[in-house]
């Protein structure tokens, strides 16, 4: 069966401390595709990356960072020097052929960047 | 940048009503997806549909729900007689095609509330 826990259900730091967000995930797959969103209290879901099951390269984006770890089945992303605009609650998310490509969301996490 | 379309943005609608949520997929996409998320909770996936019939849904989309593609470009979701527990945001996806490798493009969403 498919799964994506993010423990973390709150997360609070100040302005300009890093922060990372947790992702783990279970799949029966040896590939599969994993996912971040944000969704800011507008409501839409903002796309931030897709990774798949057979690179595990770290990847960076300004202040983003990802960091996949299969042999922890772990995807966790980390904000460096956090800002207000990051408040918001994100998603980490797995789709394979186990899932018939549907994507499977953990509970989110959100993040409250305090100034 | 191609982009799917939702409307309404929001929807009060009187408990046993009907209802129709709208998308706009992006135009050579062919699969199609509605994902549904209950206010704080997690996203969760309704259905997905390819070649104008229904390719996979979830218990939670019970009789109550119907989706169609009534023209070849939009893509709709009904719920016959909304309940107080269909209040939630629904989320329209579209992909090229149903692979791995592939994002689905997700609408902004429509926010429906059912009073």
């Amino acid at each position: 069966a498919q799964k994506v826990t993010q423990a973390q259900t709150e997360i609070s730091v100040v302005e300009k401390e890093d922060v990372t967000l947790d992702c783990v995930y279970e799949t029966r797959d040896t590939t599969y595709y994993l996912f971040w969103y944000k969704q800011p209290p507008s409501g839409e879901l903002v796309f931030l990356i897709r990774r798949n099951s057979f690179d595990e390269q770290n990847e960076i984006s300004g202040r983003y960072s990802w960091n996949f770890q299969k042999s922890t089945s772990s995807f966790n992303f980390t904000i460096t020097a956090s800002q207000v605009v990051d408040s918001a609650v994100y998603f980490c998310a797995l789709t394979s052929m186990d899932s018939s490509y549907k994507l499977i969301f953990g509970s989110g996490t959100r993040l409250l960047v305090r100034p | 940048e191609p982009e799917v379309t939702q409307t309404p943005s929001h929807q009060v609608t009187q408990m046993g009503q009907e209802v129709i949520l709208r998308c706009v997929p992006i135009s050579n996409h062919l699969y199609f997806y509605w994902y549904r998320q209950i206010l704080g909770q997690k996203v969760e996936f309704l259905v997905s549909f390819y070649n104008n019939e229904i390719s996979e849904k979830s218990e939670i989309f019970d009789d109550q729900f119907s989706v169609e593609r009534p023209d070849g470009s939009n893509f709709t979701l009904k719920i016959r007689s909304t309940k107080l527990e269909d209040s939630a945001m629904y989320f329209c996806a579209s992909s090229e095609e149903e692979a791995l490798n592939l994002e689905a493009f997700f609408g902004q969403g429509t926010r429906l509330t059912v009073v």
